[in-house]
């Protein structure tokens, strides 16, 4: 079954240092991965996705993610957070033959003026 | 926005009663899914279609059923609400295509006192 893991439930930083969420997948088959990000009270909207065409993906507000098979990750970073950037964010994977999304646990980030 | 409706969007009832929640999309999507988010757990996967009448099992689907009687309707039913199914219900659509994300809905916060 497919399944990813994101540690840290809550990630503190500094407004215009890094952001580094680190999810890792378990599939048996080449998988699709998403970041979403859900803001306060609404529904989850995709940041970026991975789907085999190339292994650094860049998305929306300056996110980009990069996919490893050999660690079988797929960490999302932005150089320079902004406050803005504060918001729950999920990584989920899909494989091909299934058409289920299975999402990790969720990373809370604050950011700190 | 992708058209997605959630409807209600806040609830209250009470232990025991019946409770139906309505996603309706005007995408055409195949694919429709009910998940629900709480807190340390992200979002699990309730039950998902993929197609009219077709129908299937998520990870958390004891207590819950669902009917896809049209393309743009999928419902989610209670049959005895309990204090443990409190949560925030979203309601996600998806092509066929594995390589697509999914578009969520705005949730729908169910309360069962």
């Amino acid at each position: 079954a497919q399944s990813v893991t994101q540690l840290g439930s809550h990630v503190s930083v500094s407004e215009g240092a890094l952001v580094l969420l680190r999810c890792n997948y378990s599939s048996s088959v080449p998988p699709y991965l998403f970041w979403y990000v859900q803001y306060p009270n609404q529904g989850l909207q995709l940041l970026l996705k991975y789907t085999s065409a190339a292994t650094l993906v860049k998305g929306i507000n300056g996110f980009e993610a990069e996919f490893k098979k050999s660690e079988t990750s797929f960490h999302l970073t932005k150089p320079s957070a902004h406050m803005s950037d504060a918001a729950e964010y999920f990584c989920a994977v899909s494989s091909y033959g299934n058409n289920r999304l299975a999402f990790g646990k969720g990373n809370q980030v604050v950011v700190i003026p | 926005d992708a058209g997605i409706t959630q409807s209600p969007r806040h609830k209250v009832t009470e232990t025991g009663t019946p409770v139906t929640l309505r996603c309706h999309q005007t995408e055409n999507h195949r694919y429709m899914y009910w998940y629900r988010q709480d807190p340390g757990h992200g979002l699990r996967l309730i039950h998902y279609s993929y197609g009219v009448k077709d129908t299937d099992k998520g990870e958390v689907s004891d207590g819950y059923s669902v009917s896809r009687s049209k393309t743009e309707d999928f419902l989610l039913t209670l049959e005895s609400a309990t204090s443990s199914q409190t949560s925030v219900y979203f309601c996600a659509i998806k092509t066929g295509d594995l390589n697509t994300e999914a578009f969520f809905g705005q949730g729908t916060r169910l309360t069962v006192v």
